[in-house]
């Protein structure tokens, strides 16, 4: 069965700084990968996804994320961090053929000024 | 630009009531979800549909009960409720389900308390 771990529960960071969060995951099959953020009091929304191909994704709001199959690592980056990213992100796995989504812990981002 | 609207937004329970959350969805899209979040826990599965007339179990299906008679709806239903039914719920909603890798959108989530 797959699996997500979400290595940091949280992440503090100086506004402007590099950042990454790190999302290692478990599955005997080929999977699809996201990230999704959530910032206070709101839904989920998508930053990013990996389907097939490339392995460096990138989405919106400037974040990326590298696929790692040997590691199976699928870990989020952002080279420049601002207060407004301050939010929850989920990483989740589904696997190929599976009509689920699996979650991870996730991992609160927040900025220091 | 509704998306996946869900109501109530918040809702205080006595131990043993019941009650429905409500989910729509304008975009239609065949697959539908209700996930629960939980502080440490990420987000856990209840109940999906793939199309009208059809409901399957998540990861934590008990205490909760789904039916699909629509493509735009899909209730959750409390029966009897508990202090650990205690959580922000959350309904989403994808074109044709995760195995193909669509995007799932969510709603705004239901904060439900039971005391």
């Amino acid at each position: 069965a797959q699996s997500v771990t979400q290595l940091d529960s949280q992440v503090p960071v100086f506004e402007e700084a590099p950042v990454e969060l790190r999302c290692n995951y478990s599955s005997s099959v080929s999977v699809y990968l996201f990230w999704y953020v959530q910032y206070p009091n709101q839904g989920l929304q998508l930053l990013l996804k990996y389907l097939s191909g490339s392995t460096l994704v990138k989405g919106i709001n400037g974040f990326e994320a590298e696929f790692n199959k040997s590691q199976t690592s699928f870990h989020l980056r952002k080279p420049s961090v601002h207060i407004s990213d301050t939010a929850e992100y989920f990483c989740a796995v589904s696997e190929k053929g599976a009509q689920k989504l699996v979650f991870g812990q996730g991992t609160r981002l927040t900025i220091n000024p | 630009n509704a998306g996946v609207t869900q109501t109530p937004k918040f809702q205080v329970l006595k131990t043993g009531q019941s009650m429905t959350l409500q989910c729509a969805q304008d975009m239609n899209h065949e697959y539908m979800s209700w996930y629960r979040q939980d502080p440490g826990m990420g987000l856990r599965l209840i109940h999906y549909s793939v199309g009208a007339g059809i409901t399957d179990q998540g990861e934590v299906p008990n205490g909760y009960n789904v039916s699909r008679s629509t493509t735009e709806d899909f209730p959750l239903r409390l029966l009897s409720a508990a202090p650990s039914q205690t959580s922000v719920y959350f309904c989403a909603s994808s074109y044709s389900g995760t195995f193909s890798g669509n995007t799932i959108y969510f709603g705004e989530g239901s904060w439900l308390t039971v005391v």
